[in-house]
């Protein structure tokens, strides 16, 4: 069966440090893979997802990337950390019709 | 694009009661559309889903309708539950090989015991 992971579960950092969140599937290849973000008490907002190795598209332009060195391997990062980067990352990964999310990363940047 | 509207924001009702969550899409051609549920701290789990070929579709306690003229979809428990109470999100994801949901924003339900 297919198990998604995600680490740090949680991650307190400084405004300015730099960040890098891994995502990683297994039991499944070529997925297709996603970044989301979710404020405290709102809603799902899609920040990159990749169909293939090294292919990556953003959807909100903003001091994060992504990249997906591994087929399995998905990774978001930022080289400074804005306050409002604070947030519940959850990385999601597709089969067939159906997405499924990881546990997710609570970041908190003080 | 597509755009997905949810209502009501908040929702609350009594345990044994009937709850309903509605959503309206704006393409069309959109063929694919899932329900998740989002427990305090947790991620969103998929619960339901429904494709545009289907008028409705039932698991349990659970069920979802499709109206495709009208370009709404809704969610509905029956025989609610204490831990019913979750936040829901419908989805939308157009045709034509679109690698995205769209999400709406979500509905807090509290179920009172």
């Amino acid at each position: 069966s297919q198990t998604i992971h995600q680490w740090p579960a949680t991650l307190v950092q400084p405004v300015g440090s730099p960040l890098s969140l891994e995502c990683t599937v297994e039991g499944t290849s070529n997925p297709n893979l996603y970044w989301y973000r979710q404020a405290a008490g709102r809603g799902l907002q899609l920040l990159f997802y990749s169909v293939g190795i090294g292919q990556i598209s953003s959807e909100v332009p903003q001091n994060l990337s992504a990249s997906r060195p591994q087929d399995r391997q998905f990774i978001l990062s930022s080289k400074k950390l804005l306050l409002s980067d604070s947030g519940f990352y959850l990385c999601a990964w597709r089969f067939r019709y159906e997405q499924y999310f990881g546990p997710g990363t609570r970041l908190t940047v003080t | 694009g597509e755009n997905v509207e949810q209502h009501p924001s908040t929702l609350s009702v009594q345990e044994g009661d009937s709850a309903v969550i509605k959503c309206t899409y704006s393409d069309s051609a959109s063929n694919y559309f899932p329900w998740y549920k989002q427990e305090l701290g947790k991620r969103p789990q998929l619960i339901i889903d429904i494709r545009s070929n289907v008028g409705e579709k039932k698991d349990q306690r659970i069920a979802v309708t499709l109206n495709k003229t009208a370009k709404h979809f809704s969610l509905h428990i029956t025989e609610t539950q204490p831990e019913d109470s979750a936040v829901y999100f419908c989805a939308a994801r157009p045709q034509g090989g679109s690698e995205k949901l769209v999400f709406g924003k979500g509905t807090k339900l509290t179920v009172n015991p």
